[in-house]
């Protein structure tokens, strides 16, 4: 079935460094993906909602300065984490609207994002 | 949105089945219940989804009551692999406006 590829599955980063994470789709074209962060323990919080061609919406309490989100083509969104500090080591999910599947949705394999 | 009740968690013997419930007292007329699982540093696996009638696909069973105001996911034969996180959801269909929001759901052990 459809597929998204999430980059890097992990990723050690130093504090006040930027790591940027790749969703991309595979054999479909995603005009809709989100971003979902979740901490240990905790459900997924849903971030943002980047549509292919324009600006990201935040989900409220978000720093849209902190976590850029390009969707610049159909099938590639990024997420940077800007200027990351230990506080933001997270496990983040990108997802992406597919239509024709069961639920409409395909979920990326996450990040495990660790500053140290 | 309507919201969701599930039990933190859970545990089941393999091989038995593993019932998880889930209240949604609010859920209206046009709301599905889907469910969810993340299996430890994964990203979630849909599972089943319904509206009104009961459901069962390779994977599990869905169980909603008549009123639709709670339902039960049934792992008919559990085993190790299915100890995870499960979710469960209520939404409009495939409304494609909507935003999938996870609750807090019910961690479910499978004992040897």
């Amino acid at each position: 079935g459809a597929v998204v590829s999430q980059h890097p599955s992990w990723v050690i980063c130093k504090s006040g460094t930027s790591v940027k994470i790749e969703c991309r789709s595979l054999d479909f074209q995603a005009t809709t993906m989100f971003w979902y962060r979740q901490f240990p323990k905790q459900s997924l919080m849903l971030m943002a909602t980047s549509n292919e061609g324009s600006k990201a919406t935040y989900e409220q309490g978000v720093e849209k300065d902190k976590f850029l989100i390009n969707h610049a083509s159909l099938t590639l969104s990024t997420l940077t984490v800007t200027s990351a500090h230990p506080e933001d080591s997270s496990f983040y999910i990108c997802s992406a609207r597919l239509t024709g599947s069961a639920d409409g949705y395909t979920f990326g394999s996450g990040t495990r994002l660790t500053v140290v | 949105d309507a919201k969701t009740t599930q039990p933190p968690s859970m545990d089941c013997a393999e091989g038995r089945a593993a019932n998880l419930p889930c209240n949604h007292s609010t859920i209206s007329g046009n709301e599905y219940v889907y469910w969810y699982r993340q299996i430890h540093s994964q990203g979630p696996q849909y599972i089943i989804h319904g509206l009104k009638n009961n459901e069962t696909n390779e994977m599990a069973s869905l169980i909603i009551t008549e009123d639709r105001k709670s339902s039960t996911l049934i792992l008919p034969h559990a085993t190790l692999r299915d100890t995870a996180v499960y979710y469960c959801i209520v939404r409009p269909g495939m409304d494609s406006s909507y935003k999938l929001i996870f609750g807090s759901g019910t961690r479910l052990l499978v004992r040897p």
